[in-house]
């Protein structure tokens, strides 16, 4: 079965500096990666995803992933963050009959004035 | 366009009652439509998830059911609460052929 992992429960970083919130994942056959965003009492909204191509995935609001295939990883980075950037951010893979996405368990992402 | 609607945004429930959560999608057809709780503000945990009327796939064993009873439409039902199913409850559609899940604003579900 398929599934992701966040290794941070929160992660904290100062306006204007640029920040990461790490992923990793396992998968049978090629990975379907997504960061989804939750705002406060919110549905989840989408970033991005990587299907195949590029390892460097652009999304919505400045964000952009590294898909790494050696590391199994898809990290979410910006390079410079606004405060307006927390919030809680998930990481999640889909099965290969895309059933469903599997999510990780969330990282709390804060960005200080 | 595409909109989700999902009702109540919040509701208190005491243990033993019945519940009904309703989930309405507009401006597409035949979406999968899917059922998430996220407890404590954290990770999510797939529910429910269906590919057409009447097609109901259960993802862990539970005191919930759902039925979609309309092409674009999804409930998720108790015949008696529990404690245990207070949560953040959010319903997902996505296109047949596409890769990104709509969410809908949530249902705050607490049993007391």
């Amino acid at each position: 079965a398929q599934s992701v992992a966040q290794p941070e429960d929160q992660v904290n970083v100062a306006e204007g500096n640029p920040l990461t919130v790490k992923c990793t994942y396992s998968v049978s056959g090629n990975p379907y990666l997504f960061w989804y965003v939750q705002y406060p009492n919110r549905g989840l909204q989408f970033l991005l995803k990587y299907i195949t191509g590029d390892n460097l995935v652009k999304g919505s609001y400045g964000f952009e992933a590294e898909f790494n295939k050696s590391q199994t990883s898809f990290h979410l980075k910006k390079p410079s963050a606004l405060v307006s950037d927390s919030a809680l951010y998930f990481c999640a893979v889909r099965d290969i009959r895309w059933r469903a996405l599997t999510f990780g368990s969330g990282t709390r992402l804060q960005v200080q004035p | 366009s595409q909109t989700i609607h999902q009702w109540p945004a919040t509701l208190v429930q005491p243990v033993g009652s019945p519940l009904s959560l309703e989930c309405t999608v507009e401006g597409t057809s035949n979406p999968n439509l899917y059922w998430y709780r996220q407890a404590a503000g954290r990770g999510l945990q797939l529910l429910f998830y269906s590919v057409g009327i009447g097609q109901i796939s259960s993802e862990v064993p539970q005191n919930l059911s759902a039925s979609r009873p309309q092409d674009r439409q999804f409930i998720l039902s108790s015949k008696k609460l529990l404690l245990s199913d207070s949560g953040f409850y959010l319903c997902a559609w996505r296109e047949l052929s596409g890769e990104k899940l709509f969410f809908g604003s949530g249902t705050q579900l607490s049993v007391l």
